[in-house]
């Protein structure tokens, strides 16, 4: 079983810091996907990470997957409450299955 | 991206009894899969539903306890058999995203609680 560790698990931040989640493995990945859930709602997909170093950003969202691709991270500047919800990560095998991490709860206070 | 609906959102249901769960997509999709997620916890792969043929379960999911039907690319149902408490959960299904190879799109989930 190939694990995703995700780091923090809760982060508590005032609106307008920025902060930065963490998903680790042992693992290689052919890619990786960052999701936003929200209480009631199913994941939302927010990208999806290919090469290893790549680099994409999604407004306010930085995402980096690891040079060997078994991490990646998420970088929000200037968090703002609407980012508040469960940040998970998904690495895909090449057997095409996907495998999450365990969750990083954000909350963002106003 | 493809639009799924889910239903029902939420029930509480008695021991020993079953919860059928439904979710019809907007289009015609291969594969639907359907997890299994504790609130704001990780999401775990119950099984694959392939259209025409037996879905497809993960280590540690049966037929008989969670049996699933596909009767055509746009539909799929999961039941959740003989409930005991340990079956509460969040249980969602999802088809590849439209436009990216590797995401994919998840329904709005059933929060199911047994008493």
């Amino acid at each position: 079983t190939q694990l995703l560790e995700q780091s923090p698990q809760f982060l508590s931040i005032q609106e307008g810091e920025n902060l930065t989640v963490y998903c680790n493995s042992s693992s290689v990945f052919s890619s990786l996907q960052w999701y936003r859930q929200e209480p009631g709602e199913g994941p939302v997909l927010l990208v999806t990470v290919v090469t290893g170093g790549e680099v994409k950003k999604l407004k306010r969202l930085t995402f980096q997957f690891g040079d060997a691709r078994k991490d990646s991270s998420l970088h929000i500047t200037a968090a703002q409450p609407g980012d508040t919800g469960l940040y998970l990560c998904a690495g895909n095998t090449n057997a095409g299955k996907s495998t999450f991490g365990d969750g990083t709860t954000l909350t963002v206070k106003p | 991206s493809a639009v799924i609906s889910q239903k029902p959102s939420r029930d509480i249901c008695q021991r020993g009894t079953s919860l059928t769960i439904q979710c019809q997509v907007d289009s015609q999709v291969t594969m639907m899969f359907w997890y299994r997620q504790q609130p704001g916890q990780s999401l775990t792969l119950i099984a694959t539903a392939n259209q025409g043929s037996e879905a497809t379960y993960e280590s540690g999911f049966v037929i008989d306890k969670f049996p699933i039907s596909r009767p055509n690319l746009t539909f799929s149902t999961l039941t959740v058999s003989n409930l005991s408490p340990e079956d509460s959960s969040i249980y969602l299904c999802s088809v590849p995203a439209t436009g990216d190879l590797y995401g994919y799109t998840f329904g709005s989930g059933t929060r199911l609680t047994v008493v």
